[in-house]
Order: C-alpha cells, then sequence, then structure tokens
C-alpha cells in the first residue's frame, strides 16, 4: 500500500529550531510537497523536493533523501505565528495527479 | 494572487437531501481537486479533473460525483447526503506541470444531520 508518516504532535520553544520528519512508501515517487495549515485555515504551499538535497526558503528548509524514503522541514527562529499543523504530501506516480497526504503534524510553539 | 474560493464556509444539510459544493479558481489552473478532511485521516482525494468535462477517481468517491463544466468551476455533488460524509472539504487547483502546488480554498464545513 501507499503510505506517509509523521509524528502527530511536537512542542517547541520560541526562538528554538524544530524539525519535522516524513517518511513515504509509494508505488512512485514525483515530488514531495510541505504546506502549512493554521486551525480553521486552508493548507498553504511552503516546500517542494524532487531531487536529493536541501531546499532552503528563509527561516524554513526541507530536504529530501529518495533513498531512503525520508523528507524533513525544518523551522528555525521559531515564532509564535509558525504553531500550525505541517502536512507532508507525495505525489506519487507519474502520469497521475494524484497526491497522497501524511494526517499533519501539530506544532506547538511556546513562549 | 490564486484565489480559490468555495459557496460556504458552514452547511448544515439533512440526510437524504442532495448537496452541491462549488469551487472556482481565477488562475486559468487545468487542475482541480475535491478533498475531505477528518481528524486522524488528514486530506484524502475524492475527485480530480484535469480538464473541462475530464475527471478522474480518487481514493473515496463513494457516495460523490463531480462536474466541470467550465476550466474555472469544479463542484461535488452529494447525490444522498449521510451522516457519515460530515466532514471538511477542501477544494484545490494547480498548474498542470509536474511539481507545481496546489492552492486550496477556505474549505466547507459540511454537517449532515
Amino acid at each position: 500500500g501507499q503510505n506517509i508518516d509523521q509524528p502527530t504532535e511536537m512542542t517547541a520553544t520560541e526562538g528554538a529550531i524544530v524539525q519535522i520528519n516524513c517518511t513515504y512508501q509509494t508505488s512512485g515517487f514525483n515530488g514531495l510537497f510541505w504546506y502549512q495549515q493554521h486551525a480553521g485555515e486552508a493548507p498553504t504551499f511552503l516546500s517542494y523536493n524532487v531531487l536529493d538535497g536541501l531546499e532552503e526558503k528563509g527561516r524554513f528548509s526541507s530536504f529530501l533523501s529518495r533513498s531512503k524514503g525520508y523528507s524533513y522541514l525544518l523551522l528555525k527562529e521559531l515564532q509564535m505565528k509558525d504553531s500550525a499543523s505541517y502536512l507532508c504530501a507525495v505525489r506519487a506516480t507519474s502520469g497521475t495527479y494524484k497526491y497522497i497526504f501524511g494526517t499533519g503534524t501539530r506544532l506547538k510553539v511556546l513562549a | 494572487d490564486v484565489k480559490v474560493t468555495q459557496s460556504s464556509r458552514y452547511l448544515v444539510k439533512r440526510t437524504g437531501e442532495k448537496v452541491f459544493l462549488e469551487c472556482v479558481q481565477d488562475m486559468d489552473h487545468e487542475n482541480m481537486f475535491w478533498y475531505r478532511q477528518d481528524p486522524g485521516l488528514g486530506l484524502r482525494l475524492i475527485y480530480f479533473s484535469y480538464d473541462v468535462k475530464m475527471k478522474e477517481k480518487g481514493d473515496i468517491p463513494e457516495g460523490y460525483s463531480v462536474s466541470r463544466e467550465k476550466k474555472e468551476r469544479f463542484s461535488l455533488i452529494l447525490e444522498s447526503a449521510s451522516t457519515n460524509q460530515t466532514s471538511m472539504y477542501l477544494c484545490a487547483s494547480s498548474m498542470l506541470q509536474r511539481g507545481r502546488e496546489q492552492y486550496f480554498g477556505p474549505g466547507t464545513r459540511l454537517t449532515v444531520t
């Protein structure tokens, strides 16, 4: 079957660094996305990885290892507004536009 | 900015009613999607469309149908609503090319009583 695993909840302190992991087992791989979703709001796009390595975007970075079926989202200099759910999604098979989403990681940032 | 709008934020319907959820995007995107989001289950794909009048089933299409008569509009239809269809429904759109992110609407929280 196809599966994406993320931790359910994480807690971190304002100003700290947090790493949210995502492991996936899919029939194919055509890219991995990270989205942020604040409570009661729509998910918004954060990052995209299709090749191995690190993609950096300001305070947020995302890493991919295709051989290990593993990605992480790194958030630096945490702010209270970073309290949200973080969704990992994989586009599994070429020729289709289906995306498989993980259940999300709820991050609480404490003062 | 890309804008995806959904017809209602909150909707309450009775069991057996026919329900229409409308989604409109203003960025000329080819792809449009309907998901439902439930606690502990994440986002699950109901249907998607990659062109006008084209549709493909997602992972949980049972009890739903869709319509895409115009490029900007994608409708989700619950032919006969049931209580297990109480959920948050999210519409999304994206460009056709690989690697293009999805843009989500604000969601419709549907309650079926």
